[in-house]
């Protein structure tokens, strides 16, 4: 079965000090794997995507996300976050041919100032 | 350019009545999808629509939820005899052909409430 797990419902981090924001998956053959950060009362907005190549992946905002293969991970990063990074982040995982997106639960990030 | 748009934005609804949500993809993206998205959950996929393909709807919870997409555009969900368990913000993305690389683009939810 394909999943997707974001071991932490929370996040807190203090602004300026680097972020991340854990995901790990399960899928067999080669992954497609997505971050998606969502704010209040806003749809989806696509920050980055790993399909191959450079395991380091850069995005939107300054994020960034590094594809472990060896530990089924793609964890988000920022090097200094700041207050306006405080949103809901979501993972997501799609294998060749399949169509289905499977979404992690979701990581609510906080920065505070 | 126009993003996806979905209508309305806030639906409040009796338990047993039917509701009908509606998404306009971002245009020429023959790909739309359907996610429902529960409080304090990840998103649930629920529909999937390629071009003039058929539809996959292995994500549907129940006979009471059905979609169609009307020439190629516009999609409507439909939740028949609805429950409070159907509460949730409905979310439809779309993408410019569907291959599994390509990056999906949200709308802004619908916002169901039955009561």
């Amino acid at each position: 079965a394909q999943s997707v797990a974001q071991p932490e419902d929370q996040v807190n981090v203090a602004e300026g000090n680097p972020l991340t924001v854990k995901c790990t998956y399960s899928v067999s053959g080669n992954p497609y794997l997505f971050w998606y950060v969502q704010y209040p009362n806003r749809g989806l907005q696509f920050l980055l995507k790993y399909i191959t190549g450079d395991n380091l992946v850069k995005g939107s905002y300054g994020f960034e996300a590094e594809f472990n293969k060896s530990q089924t991970s793609f964890h988000l990063k920022k090097p200094s976050a700041l207050v306006s990074d405080s949103a809901l982040y979501f993972c997501a995982v799609r294998r060749g041919n399949f169509n289905k997106f499977y979404f992690g639960s979701g990581t609510k990030l906080n920065v505070k100032p | 350019g126009a993003g996806v748009s979905q209508s309305p934005s806030n639906k409040v609804t009796e338990k047993g009545k039917d509701v009908e949500l509606r998404c306009d993809p971002i245009s020429g993206h023959t790909a739309l999808y359907w996610y429902r998205q529960s409080l304090g959950q990840g998103l649930e996929f629920l529909i999937y629509f390629q071009g003039n393909s058929a539809p996959d709807k292995s994500g549907l919870p129940s006979d009471r939820f059905s979609a169609e997409r009307t020439g190629g555009s516009v999609s409507t969900l439909t939740i028949q005899r609805t429950q409070q368990e159907d509460s949730a913000v409905y979310l439809c993305a779309s993408s410019l052909d569907g291959r599994t690389q390509e990056t999906q683009y949200f709308g802004p939810g619908t916002r169901l409430l039955v009561l």
